[in-house]
């Protein structure tokens, strides 16, 4: 049981690329949800899921897109990196009140 | 966005002190959550609150939801060297993926 896992774990972009950032639960959750950790900022939601086939915006959504195929998978789509991008992404999928997170992806915009 | 208000933001005592931080908010959540985050790693829960004054331990964490569930409190008694982190409150007003985190505490011992 792997629990939340994201790749890349670090990864450097240059403004305007696009990029997918990959989040996978084996815990068989219906919710998840994407968070991204400034620093003095603590985690802002970003887009979550309540389901497959189901998403919503979360405080900080410009910028990146969702979407939610099957129960296990929920990538972040970055399509035109900009430095204000540069953050940490953190996935979460939720059991009851209980959030699981990922272990994170480091992103650097240059 | 809103964000809670979460105090101190860091704090630096000796091994063997307690420790107090809490979070404020201008409005109410019906849950209070408590995180905490080792470097290189998600938050990981500490702590869930679900009613109003309602006081939970977990070892050494005990953590409180306020009367007027606009704030909430973690203690943490006897520090050890393994307690270093950072602290987040959380709150939660609706759905399960909505939470707004404090800005969090960084806690550093010293041995």
């Amino acid at each position: 049981n792997a629990g939340v896992t994201q790749t890349p774990k670090f990864q450097v972009l240059k403004t305007g690329q696009s990029m997918t950032l990959q989040c996978a639960q084996d815990m068989n959750h219906e919710y998840m949800s994407w968070y991204r950790q400034d620093p003095g900022m603590g985690l802002r939601l970003i887009h979550y899921s309540v389901g497959a086939g189901i998403t919503d915006q979360g405080e900080v959504p410009n910028g990146y897109n969702v979407s939610r195929s099957t129960t296990e998978d929920f990538p972040l789509r970055l399509l035109s990196a900009a430095p204000s991008q540069t953050s940490v992404y953190f996935c979460a999928s939720t059991r009851f009140d209980e959030q699981f997170f990922g272990p994170g992806t480091r992103l650097t915009v240059l | 966005g809103q964000q809670l208000n979460q105090s101190p933001q860091s704090m630096f005592i000796q091994e063997g002190e307690d420790v107090s931080m809490n979070c404020t908010s201008s409005s109410i959540f019906n849950t209070w959550l408590w995180y905490k985050q080792e470097p290189g790693e998600g938050p990981v829960l500490l702590i869930a609150l679900y009613k109003a004054g309602e006081l939970t331990s977990n070892g050494r964490l005990t953590a409180q939801f306020g009367i007027t569930r606009k704030d909430s409190f973690l203690n943490i008694s006897a520090s050890i060297p393994s307690d270093v982190g950072i602290y987040f409150c959380a709150g939660q007003r609706g759905g399960a993926q909505k939470l707004v985190f404090g800005q969090g505490t960084r806690l550093t011992i010293n041995p």
